[in-house]
């Protein structure tokens, strides 16, 4: 059954460094999505990309994360500098086109910052 | 904000039926009820998601009330495997709406 890959799967470290997230989607999937997910609270959507082009980053703090989808498959979530509250869980999600009943999750990256 | 309330936790016995209520009392006419449940240390997967009829699959039934202000998901066999937390949430069925998680219901099946 295919899944939706993340890497690493845990992340630690120091504050103002940078740090990236990979994220390879289902194959065939054009939506693709990133979550945060705070410790005892639900997923909080960060950026959804349509193939290679974002269609919601409204909750995405554009001053210290970016987000890439290069060629419309796999993508990048960057944080630089990181800060103590970037601490959490990290998802990736996909769906064969926005607005399907259901999303595919990958397993995660947690990053814990020190 | 999420628009849907539900327990903070709840207990069910392994065996018996596990019914896990939510209310949505300001859901529209185009929204549909989805549930997902988050087993730990995973990401989220979709159970099951109804707009006015109950919805049975090979995991879960859902049962909405016909004013659609509640609905209530069964697992008719609670395992040990169904600890997890079970979120609601309505969402308009298009493209460009996403769906937002509440705090969920964190569901403990007891040997």
């Amino acid at each position: 059954e295919a899944e939706v890959a993340q890497s690493p799967r845990y992340k630690i470290t120091e504050k103002s460094q940078a740090v990236a997230f990979w994220c390879d989607p289902i194959s065939g999937h054009a939506t693709l999505y990133w979550y945060r997910q705070i410790l005892g609270q639900g997923p909080e959507l960060l950026v959804q990309f349509q193939d290679e082009s974002v269609v919601d980053d409204s909750q995405l703090p554009k001053d210290r994360f970016s987000a890439e989808r290069l060629k419309g498959v796999d993508s990048t979530l960057k944080i630089q500098p990181a800060e103590l509250g970037d601490s959490a869980m990290y998802l990736c999600a996909s769906s064969l086109e926005g607005g399907e009943h259901e999303q595919y999750f990958g397993p995660g990256t947690r990053l814990t910052v020190t | 904000d999420a628009k849907t309330t539900q327990p903070t936790s709840m207990d069910c016995a392994e065996g018996r039926a596990a019914n896990l209520p939510c209310n949505h009392s300001t859901i529209s006419g185009n929204e549909y009820v989805y549930w997902y449940r988050q087993i730990h240390s995973q990401g989220p997967q979709y159970i099951i998601h109804g707009l006015k009829n109950n919805e049975t699959n090979e995991m879960a039934s859902l049962i909405i009330t016909e004013d659609r202000k509640s609905s209530t998901l069964i697992l008719p066999h609670a395992t040990l495997r169904d600890t997890a937390v079970y979120y609601c949430i309505v969402r308009v069925d298009n493209y460009g709406q996403n769906f937002v998680f509440g705090p969920g219901t964190r569901l403990s099946v007891l040997p």
